[in-house]
């Protein structure tokens, strides 16, 4: 069966601090591997990686990519109050759907 | 606004009704997918539409729920003989199918569900 496994469950930091986010996966037919940040809303689109090794980055963030070891991490630098949220991993296979991960929590506070 | 909406954003409804969400993708996306997210989880595939044909559903989704994309643009998921269990966020998405990517997917704001 396919899945997707995040660690840590939830995570509390100061702001400044460096954050590392985990996913793991198992899944037939892997396509892309997703973050999306969620707030007490709906999930937004941060990245979309389908190479392995090729940092993607926005701003504090970046997100890189192993398909050898079905891994991925998501790096948030100098951590700031608004990145408090809910992160999400997914794995997008061949047959079109998506597997979400069950999501890290993070609390930056000040 | 050009985004992913839904309606009703709220709905209360007691055990045994139906009820009925709509989904307004994001208008040039071809895809459309729905998702039901209870607390301390991520969002849990129920279906997905590309254009007005029903792709996929989930093992999970028992035959009290129906999904409808009829004319290629917005959705409508039904649940019928609603129970407590059912209550939960509901999630839609839609994307723009590519031919190597297109699981970027857009979320509407969400329907939350409570049946009491």
């Amino acid at each position: 069966e396919d899945k997707v496994v995040q660690s840590p469950l939830s995570l509390v930091v100061h702001e400044g601090d460096t954050v590392t986010l985990n996913c793991s996966y198992e899944v037939t037919n892997f396509r892309s591997l997703l973050w999306y940040k969620q707030e007490k809303k709906a999930p937004t689109f941060l990245f979309m990686l389908t190479s392995s090794g090729i940092e993607k980055k926005s701003g504090r963030l970046s997100s890189i990519l192993d398909k050898k070891e079905l891994f991925s991490i998501l790096n948030i630098t100098a951590t700031q109050t608004g990145d408090s949220a809910v992160y999400l991993c997914a794995v997008g296979t061949s047959y079109d759907k998506v597997i979400f991960g069950p999501g890290t929590s993070l609390s930056v506070i000040p | 606004d050009t985004g992913v909406s839904q309606d009703p954003r709220h709905k209360i409804t007691k055990r045994g009704q139906n009820v009925t969400f709509r989904c307004d993708p994001i208008s040039e996306h071809n895809r459309l997918y729905w998702y039901r997210q209870t607390l301390g989880q991520g969002p849990e595939f129920l279906t997905y539409f590309q254009n007005e044909a029903q792709l996929e559903k989930s093992r999970l989704l028992s035959d009290r729920f129906s999904a409808e994309r009829p004319k290629g643009s917005f959705s409508t998921l039904e649940i019928q003989r609603t129970e407590q269990g059912d209550s939960a966020m509901y999630l839609c998405a839609s994307s723009l199918a590519r031919r190597l990517e297109g699981h970027e997917q857009y979320f509407g704001p969400g329907t939350r569900l409570t049946v009491t």
